[in-house]
């Protein structure tokens, strides 16, 4: 079975720009969840999709949004750009089981830099 | 709310000496907890996971962790560090929440081997 995969995987942008950023989760797994890594913050938690569903949200503004599509297939999307959300940006999928003890597979990322 | 605390950003180890990882957690509700590996330039690989069939859970790549009930505990440890172990390592909680799964990471531990 392939992994998940995230395109593109580098990506810069200046401030001000906005990013979309895609996803594609293993085959079967209706659920897709974004996290973002930096030095400073470590992993946090964006948001999570499940059938089409914003399911579960993290504490980020409101720039940052995503979207799934009928194919399980996720988006991710920053608007007005700030040098602080530079990061790394992953996706993970589940199979959108039991929850709590579903095990999440996670893509190799996308590495933003915004300059 | 539930986190972890990892406790040492940095270990340094022998090959061929013991991997001791820590990570203690704090959880309101039953934990379910994940033992994650990252190498430069990937995404998070899964070792292992507590789902509270068995407290000893054995992983991949020869690791294993013991959950501690008494001393909210969830160290990971190899007996024989290997120069392919250098990587960092994250500890992280996933609560009961019905069918919503969101992890909430540690700030993770870089591991170093040496010759």
């Amino acid at each position: 079975k392939a992994g998940v995969t995230q395109t593109p995987r580098y990506l810069i942008k200046t401030r001000g720009q906005q990013v979309t950023l895609s996803c594609s989760p293993i085959s079967g797994h209706r659920s897709v969840s974004w996290y973002q890594q930096t030095p400073g913050q470590g992993l946090q938690f964006l948001f999570e999709y499940f059938s089409e569903t914003q399911r579960n949200k993290g504490n980020f503004p409101g720039r940052f949004s995503g979207r799934q599509f009928s194919n399980s297939r996720s988006e991710m999307n920053v608007s007005t750009l700030e040098l602080g959300d530079s990061a790394l940006y992953l996706c993970a999928s589940r199979s959108g089981g039991s929850g709590a003890t579903d095990t999440q597979y996670f893509g190799p990322g996308t590495r933003l830099t915004v300059l | 709310a539930q986190s972890v605390t990892q406790l040492g950003s940095h270990v340094s180890v022998s090959e061929g000496a013991l991997v001791l990882l820590r990570c203690n957690y704090s959880s309101s509700v039953p934990p379910y907890l994940f033992w994650y590996v990252q190498y430069p330039n990937q995404g998070l690989q899964l070792l292992l996971k507590y789902t509270s069939a068995a407290t000893l859970v054995k992983g991949i790549n020869g690791f294993e962790a013991e959950f501690k009930k008494s001393e909210t505990s969830f160290h990971l440890t190899k007996p024989s560090a290997h120069m392919s172990d250098a990587a960092e390592y994250f500890c992280a909680v996933s609560g009961n929440t019905g069918t919503a799964s969101k992890l909430t990471f540690g700030t993770g531990t870089r591991l170093q081997v040496t010759l």
